[in-house]
């Protein structure tokens, strides 16, 4: 079964504007950390922002921060004030107390438009 | 950034020829991760390693061993490549498993099996 969902295969938004990226995922754990990683088009993994299962406020990391819905199981990235920079792949990844991988979703891309 | 290097970065190579990648990193961590990247899929686990000589198999383990000689090397083996086995490969490593512990990426190798 999928861990992790991300709906949304591509996303366009104007520079300097807002912008959210949906990720859901399906645990029974109730230990367990959400990640997003940046991907742009050199192809490298950058981390971007963390968020623990139990953390009772949303994470943010500058420009990102993370829109943590326990009940609804979703962790969406938003991105404020987008730059040209920003436009890249962006994965959600879940890691499980009890499992020693990471899950990942199958990405989203977004494109910052001038 | 974390010292986390991969080699070769590119290659090419015939199916039913073995190809050994190699992930090299200089953090010490114990935990190392092999993934394969592929279009709609995200990253998956290929194998991973919790400890010199210790290694276990992920999601996508078939036809792919691993080896663990040095805390500082892990290698992914394809005994006999296929079409099937193209993609890109991550290495990535992490201090711990915890859930709250990233992982930091290598910068990942492009494999063709022609």
């Amino acid at each position: 079964a999928q861990k992790i969902t991300q709906t949304q295969p591509g996303m366009f938004v104007q520079e300097k504007e807002a912008v959210t990226l949906d990720c859901t995922y399906d645990t029974s754990d109730q230990s367990y950390g959400l990640f997003w990683y940046k991907q742009p088009s050199s192809g490298e993994m950058i981390f971007l922002i963390y968020q623990g299962s139990y953390d009772e406020q949303n994470a943010t990391e500058g420009r990102y921060s993370l829109n943590f819905q326990k009940a609804r199981k979703s962790a969406n990235l938003v991105i404020s004030a987008s730059q040209l920079g920003d436009s890249a792949m962006y994965f959600c990844a879940m890691r499980e107390i009890n499992n020693n991988d990471m899950r990942f979703g199958a990405g989203t891309r977004l494109t910052v438009k001038p | 950034d974390a010292g986390i290097t991969q080699s070769p970065r590119h290659k090419v190579t015939e199916t039913g020829t073995p190809v050994t990648l190699r992930c090299h990193q200089t953090e010490n961590h114990r935990y190392m991760y092999w993934y394969r990247q592929d279009p709609g899929h995200g990253l998956r686990l290929i194998h991973y390693s919790y400890g010199v000589k210790d290694t276990d198999k992920g999601e996508v383990s078939d036809g792919y061993s691993v080896s663990r000689s040095k805390t500082e090397d892990f290698l992914l083996t394809l005994e006999s490549a296929t079409s099937s086995q193209t993609s890109v490969y991550f290495c990535a490593i992490s201090l711990t498993p915890n859930t709250y512990n990233e992982q930091f990426f290598g910068p990942g190798t492009r494999l063709t099996v022609l």
